[in-house]
C-alpha cells in the first residue's frame, strides 16, 4: 500500500536557524497537505499543494511540491520558539477522503 | 478553533472492556474520519463516514466500528480493548465535493488501556 515517509524524525535547532523537513511518497500524489501538531495538541492544517513543482509561502514557511508529485518539503526560515511542534505531511489515501500521514518531524527550538 | 469537538478528552479502560468515543463535526461538513495516533507517530486512518455510510476503512480489525448520525456527529466503538489500543483518537471532519480535502481535527480523546 501507499507509504509516506518523512525525514528527519527529530530536529533540534537554535532559535533563528533555518529548518527543513522532507516528505516522500511511494506513489504519485494528486495533492499533498501539511499539518502542524503542537505538543499535547491536535493536527492543524497548514496548506495544500496540488500542482507539480508548486511553491507556496506563508510568512517564514515555504512549501514545495516536487515535479514528479512524489515528494514535498517544508522550509522554515529563522525559526522561533512558536514553531515548536511536529510537522506532518499527508497524501490522499486509497479509500474515501482518507489521508495517509507521514511519521512527522518533531522540531525543537532552543531559545 | 476548528469547530470539531470530541468527548471525553481522557479515558482509562481495562483490557477486554468496550469503549465509545464521540465526535461532533464542524457545521456544514458531511464527512467524518477517525484516526488513531500512537505516541510519537503519525495519525493512522481507521475509517470514514459519508452520509451515514462507511466510505473507506484502514487496516484495523472489525472490533473497531463506527456510526455517523443524521446531524453528522459520529461515534467510534472499540470492543475487546487491548493494551496496544492505548493512543490518541482523533476525529476529523471535512466537506467532500469541494476539491479541497482539508481535514479539521478535534482535540482528540486520549485512551489508556490498562
Amino acid at each position: 500500500g501507499q507509504q509516506v515517509m518523512q525525514i528527519p524524525q527529530y530536529q533540534h535547532v537554535q532559535e533563528g536557524e533555518d529548518f527543513t523537513t522532507y516528505c516522500n511518497s511511494s506513489t504519485t500524489l494528486s495533492n499533498i497537505q501539511w499539518y502542524k501538531q503542537r505538543p499535547g495538541g491536535h493536527p492543524v492544517f497548514l496548506i495544500q499543494l496540488v500542482k507539480s513543482g508548486e511553491v507556496k509561502k506563508q510568512k517564514r514557511l515555504t512549501f514545495q511540491f516536487g515535479e514528479a508529485k512524489k515528494n514535498s518539503s517544508l522550509h522554515i526560515t529563522a525559526t522561533q520558539t512558536t514553531d515548536v511542534g511536529t510537522y506532518f505531511c499527508a497524501g490522499p489515501g486509497n479509500a474515501g477522503n482518507m489521508l495517509t500521514f507521514g511519521g512527522g518531524t518533531r522540531l525543537m527550538v532552543k531559545p | 478553533e476548528t469547530g470539531v469537538t470530541q468527548s471525553p478528552t481522557h479515558l482509562i479502560k481495562t483490557r477486554g472492556q468496550q469503549v465509545t468515543l464521540r465526535c461532533s463535526s464542524q457545521s456544514g461538513h458531511n464527512t467524518v474520519s477517525w484516526y488513531q495516533q500512537a505516541l510519537g507517530q503519525g495519525p493512522q486512518f481507521i475509517f470514514q463516514y459519508y452520509r451515514e455510510e462507511e466510505n473507506g476503512r484502514g487496516n484495523f480489525p472489525p472490533r473497531f466500528s463506527g456510526l455517523q448520525f443524521p446531524n453528522y456527529s459520529s461515534e467510534l466503538n472499540v470492543n475487546a480493548l487491548e493494551l496496544d489500543d492505548s493512543a490518541l483518537y482523533l476525529c476529523a471532519s471535512s466537506l467532500v465535493g469541494q476539491g479541497n480535502t482539508e481535514a479539521f481535527f478535534g482535540q482528540g480523546t486520549r485512551l489508556t488501556v490498562v
